[in-house]
């Protein structure tokens, strides 16, 4: 298994800029999320998805877009990039969304920066 | 009050020491905690779950307070792999928080 990975690792925009970061898992894991982290703070959900066809707004999804078509694959929009946006960008994924069952898994992130 | 605060750090700890720190929370419904561990510009992987018992896993042992509200880590004869950064992790409601972590230097 791969577990979950991410592309790109690196990327940088310019303001007003679109592009989508891609998350991929071949566990078959249902729940999947994205979460931000910037310089001293904690992660920070942004969206989440508890299985194909669904998804749900996290703490900060404002500016962000998510669309879940398949069990594996679940992209990141970035409409119309901000520098407030530079961050890194973590997604994860779990068996489900019961937490105290089922561990997450992360990805190993994309550094965005946003110029 | 944040919903989960940790000491920033740095612990700058010898080799072969014990080390152990808090983690405080403010939401009595807060129904289970976890310890992940980072690495520096990688991504978090769970250490433990933190149980009421609290748990032990070889050098590490987690312990939960629940009438203080805070969950402790232990780290027993640390090494310097266990150079990382500790997040604190409460669940309520399906609701995962990220504590900030706390930064942890072992010395040579």
């Amino acid at each position: 298994n791969a577990g979950v990975t991410q592309t790109p690792k690196f990327q940088v925009l310019k303001t007003g800029q679109s592009m989508t970061l891609q998350c991929a898992q071949d566990m078959n894991h249902e729940y999947m999320s994205w979460y931000r982290q910037d310089p001293g703070m904690g992660l920070r959900l942004i969206h989440y998805s508890v299985g194909a066809g669904i998804t749900d707004q996290g703490e900060v999804p404002n500016g962000y877009n998510v669309s879940r078509s398949t069990t594996e694959d679940f992209p990141l929009r970035l409409l119309s990039a901000a520098p407030s946006q530079t961050s890194v960008y973590f997604c994860a994924s779990s068996y489900s969304r019961d937490l105290i069952l089922d561990t997450q898994y992360f990805g190993p992130g994309t550094r965005l920066t946003v110029l | 009050r944040k919903e989960v605060e940790q000491d920033p750090g740095p612990f700058n700890v010898p080799e072969g020491a014990t080390v152990a720190f808090n983690c405080t929370y403010s939401n009595s419904a807060s129904q289970s905690f976890f310890w992940y561990r980072q690495d520096c510009r990688k991504e978090p992987k769970l250490l433990m779950s933190v149980y009421s018992s609290g748990n032990e896993d070889g050098r590490f042992t987690a312990q939960l307070n629940r009438a203080s509200q805070y969950i402790s880590l232990l780290i027993r004869d640390s090494k310097l792999s266990d150079s990382a950064t500790y997040l604190c992790v409460p669940l309520r409601d399906d609701k995962i928080i990220f504590g900030k972590g706390t930064r942890l230097h072992i010395l040579p």
